[in-house]
């Protein structure tokens, strides 16, 4: 069974790091593209970032500069390295299976929640 | 706001059909697949429709996709109650190289 499993939200001050990382299970992610999807309290959804299978990585003008994706293919594991963050980057924060290319996102995990805020 | 464009809400009555669009440009719709997404409140989203018009395993017939030009749609026909969420689009846009979503369909099932 294909699973995806977020962790390392919570609450950071503004301009502060954080890393979240997805397990993913029933799949490898070496062989798949993963990214995140976010979505900020009662908006939308919006795509930040993806890792493709042969590793290039691309990322939002939101966020790029500031955001780095990456994968353990050793832990089956994706990550994400949010730095500099800011008010509006509060959101869930979700790991998904794919790409909106082709194909769609078939997977999602469960969704960590980042809050930025003094 | 969004890249690409939803209406925020529509409704209809249970066993009724409804009809939920989703409009882009040459950038994403006219030139990527469009993929649909239900999301049932306090979870996650669920992939119900890739490429313009294939369902998943385990959706159900009545959810159904189709694009013209830049446009997209996404059909339900035989509503329940159970379909009342939130349904967003979703699309690469080959100018940004990024992927791009509708601001998402509030479904009210009266």
């Amino acid at each position: 069974e294909v699973q995806l499993v977020e962790s390392g939200g919570g609450l950071i001050q503004p301009g502060g790091s954080l890393r979240l990382s997805c397990a993913a299970s029933g799949f490898t992610v070496s062989g798949n593209f993963m990214s995140w999807v976010r979505q900020a309290p009662g908006k939308g959804l919006e795509w930040v970032s993806v890792i493709y299978s042969g590793g290039t990585t691309q990322y939002a003008d939101s966020v790029k500069g500031r955001f780095t994706i990456s994968r353990d293919n050793s832990k089956n594991t994706v990550s994400l390295q949010m730095n500099s963050l800011r008010a509006e980057d509060t959101a869930v924060y979700y790991c998904t299976r794919g790409r909106l290319a082709s194909g769609g996102f078939d997977s999602w995990g469960q969704g960590t929640l980042v809050i930025v805020s003094s | 706001q969004s890249v690409l464009t939803q209406p925020p809400s529509v409704s209809a009555a249970p066993g009724q059909n409804v009809t939920i669009s989703c409009s882009g440009s040459s950038s994403n719709i006219g030139k990527n697949y469009v993929s649909w997404y239900q999301q049932l409140p306090g979870t996650a989203p669920k992939l119900l429709i890739y490429d313009h018009n294939k369902r998943p395993s385990g959706i159900p017939d009545r959810f159904s996709g189709s694009k013209s030009g830049t446009s997209a749609t996404l059909g339900i026909t035989g509503l329940q109650t159970g379909d009342e969420a939130d349904y967003s689009c979703g699309s690469w846009d080959s100018s940004l190289s990024a992927g791009v979503f509708g601001g998402g369909t509030k479904l009210t099932v009266l």
